[in-house]
This record gives C-alpha cells, structure tokens and sequence, in this order.
C-alpha cells in the first residue's frame, strides 16, 4: 500500500515559488497522484491530480518523475492567502481500503510578507 | 450550486451520551466518505459509500461508530457512547464516483467535542 511522506512545514516569503515534495515509494502502477489544500477550519479542497510528467492548471503544477516514487506541487508566487496545509493522496480508481484513503499529516505551509 | 452541507457544525456533548452528524453531499454524487481529524492531525478515513453498495467500513474506530446513507443522498454518522479521544473535526465529501481519481467535495464539517 503507497504511503506517503511529506515535510512537515515549510515557510515562503510572498511572491516566491514554492515546491513542497511528497515521496511514495510504493506508488503503484494504477495509482494516481492527488494534491489537496486545507485552510483552517474548512474542509480540504481538490488542487491538482496527475499520473506522470507534468500536470499544469491554473493554480499550480505537478512534477512527476519516470520513476513515479515522489511528486512535487509547485505553487507559482505565493500570496498570503496560499497559506495553508498541503496534501498529497495516492490511489487507484478502484479507491479502497482505509490505508488509501488517509491523507496523512500533509505540508503546513506559512507564507509571510 | 450548493457544496456539501453538514450539520450541527458544533456539537458539545457529554461522555457516554450519543451524537448523530449529517452529511448533505452534493446533488448527483454517488460515492460518500466521512473522515475524522484530530487536532493538528491529518483526515482519517472512516467510511464511505458507492450507490447501492454495501458501505466500506474498514477505516471506522471501534463499533460505536457506524453510519447510514438513505436514499442514496443524505448520511449520518452516529458514535455511541461518546469518549473524549472521540473529540475531533468530522468532514464529510462527495464525488461523482467512487476513487481516488474522482475530486472529493469536502464539506466544512462538524467539530465534536466530548467533555
């Protein structure tokens, strides 16, 4: 089952890029790579998913190397209002158990004038 | 259109007492999860249900929890016998279908506190 580990915070002045990385050495070959954000009392919210290479929209983009063992969000000149905890999620469409379904700790990111 | 509701979105209760939560989720979506976080924690998985199928209830903590979809629509998730290590946020989401490709809709919860 694909765990996953990401830093625990990270601090960014405003106006900077951010990269926050998540490792999943287990990834598995029907996985999918799913980053969500959550502010402070509020539910998490969807930002970015891919599978490999590089994923773009309009809020961010996903780096996904050949290997697939780790992804990188990266946030394009952060604002205050990007503060916030930073999820990464692997798992199949066929969705499942517990395990795969458990967001882990996530990415306190602290963005300051 | 209107995101996923949940209701009371503070509930105070007393230990041993029962709570009851509720879950609106989002007009046309199948599949339901409900999740638990505690205080500086990440979300853990509860439970979550696909139409008609039997409820996933693997991630769910002991058995005074348990939960309900009716209607293919509206969830409750009812604790028995409340302890304090039961005080958390719980958020609710839906999503077209069942997965972890699908977006999940999260909605903004409901913090229980047991005193």
């Amino acid at each position: 089952l694909a765990k996953t580990t990401q830093p625990i915070s990270m601090d960014s002045y405003e106006g900077q890029e951010v990269n926050i990385t998540c490792s999943h050495n287990n990834i598995a070959t029907n996985d999918y790579i799913t980053w969500y954000q959550q502010f402070p009392s509020q539910g998490p919210r969807f930002i970015i998913q891919g599978y490999k290479t590089k994923v773009t929209n309009e809020v961010a983009s996903l780096f996904i190397p050949a290997d697939r063992k780790s992804s990188t969000l990266s946030l394009p000149r952060v604002s205050l209002s990007d503060t916030a905890v930073y999820y990464c999620l692997v798992g199949d469409e066929g969705g499942g158990t517990a395990s795969k379904l458990t967001f882990g700790t996530g990415t306190r990111l602290q963005v300051t004038l | 259109g209107a995101g996923v509701s949940q209701s009371p979105s503070n509930k105070v209760t007393e230990k041993g007492k029962d709570v009851e939560l509720r879950c609106d989720p989002i007009s046309g979506h199948t599949a339901l999860y409900w999740y638990r976080q505690s205080l500086g924690q990440g979300l853990e998985f509860l439970i979550y249900f696909q139409g008609n199928s039997a409820p996933d209830k693997s991630g769910l903590p002991s058995d005074r929890f348990s939960a309900e979809r009716t209607g293919g629509s509206v969830s409750t998730l009812t604790i028995q016998r409340t302890q304090q290590e039961d005080s958390a946020v719980y958020l609710c989401a839906s999503s077209l279908d069942r997965g972890m490709t699908d977006t999940q809709y999260f909605g903004p919860g409901t913090r229980l506190t047991v005193l």
